[in-house]
């Protein structure tokens, strides 16, 4: 799986848009790009994913670009309940185990 | 919306203990995980099942290690013989088909503390 780089910590205030970047300039053309959040010591929760595609559900848009070796998870509105680690992963097709690094640590202030 | 479920929450052993963590994957996924996450550490991976029987290990998953799956609900974790190294969170995961497109969900995780 390709190496994924984050910022080890980033600030938000609340109601504003968090923007989440991760470099993946190794990645593969069959790697899609996963993005979970974990929040204290729960479980990882999925929150989206893409091959090269834009994406967006309701929690969050995941912006890939067009060389593919960098993309960004967009929470739209940020709320104080989205303090977590965030964690972009590059995976293969197949058995698909997700290496987990140790992501972005967001947090949201009032 | 159907999640993944784990049991027991907490769970406290002896070192050179037996212990089983169980796990419910929801219900029509195909293809089963292990992760752990000692305390301050990276989650990492254990080992996937698939079609009854280990698709991939890690290192860690040594001879102490076993899965099963022993009836079509359950998906459970062994550990034989517990070491302090042990203690962590244990969580479960399924995905409903192989490729990339499919996305793990997780449980809350089994929290394993061993004395």
């Amino acid at each position: 799986d390709a190496k994924t780089t984050q910022p080890p910590s980033m600030d938000c205030a609340e109601g504003r848009a968090a923007n989440l970047p991760c470099n993946h300039s190794t990645i593969s053309g069959n790697e899609y790009v996963y993005w979970y959040r974990q929040i204290h010591s729960q479980g990882p929760q999925y929150i989206i994913h893409g091959l090269k595609n834009n994406e967006t559900n309701e929690m969050a848009s995941l912006i890939i670009t067009e060389d593919r070796k960098s993309s960004t998870l967009i929470l739209p509105h940020a709320t104080l309940r989205d303090t977590a680690v965030y964690y972009c992963i590059a995976t293969k097709s197949g058995y698909s185990t997700l290496t987990f690094g140790k992501g972005t640590m967001l947090l949201v202030s009032p | 919306e159907p999640e993944v479920t784990q049991t027991p929450s907490h769970q406290v052993t002896q070192m050179g203990q037996e212990v089983i963590l169980r796990c419910v994957p929801i219900s029509n996924h195909l293809y089963f995980y292990w992760y752990r996450q000692i305390l301050g550490q990276k989650v990492e991976f254990l080992v996937s099942f698939y079609n009854n029987e280990i698709s991939e290990k890690s290192e860690i998953f040594d001879d102490q290690f076993s899965v099963e799956r022993p009836d079509g609900s359950n998906f459970t974790l062994k550990i034989r013989s517990t070491k302090l190294e042990d203690s962590a969170m244990y969580f479960c995961a399924s995905r409903l088909g192989a490729g990339g497109q499919y996305e793990q969900y997780f449980g809350p995780g089994t929290r394993l503390t061993v004395t």
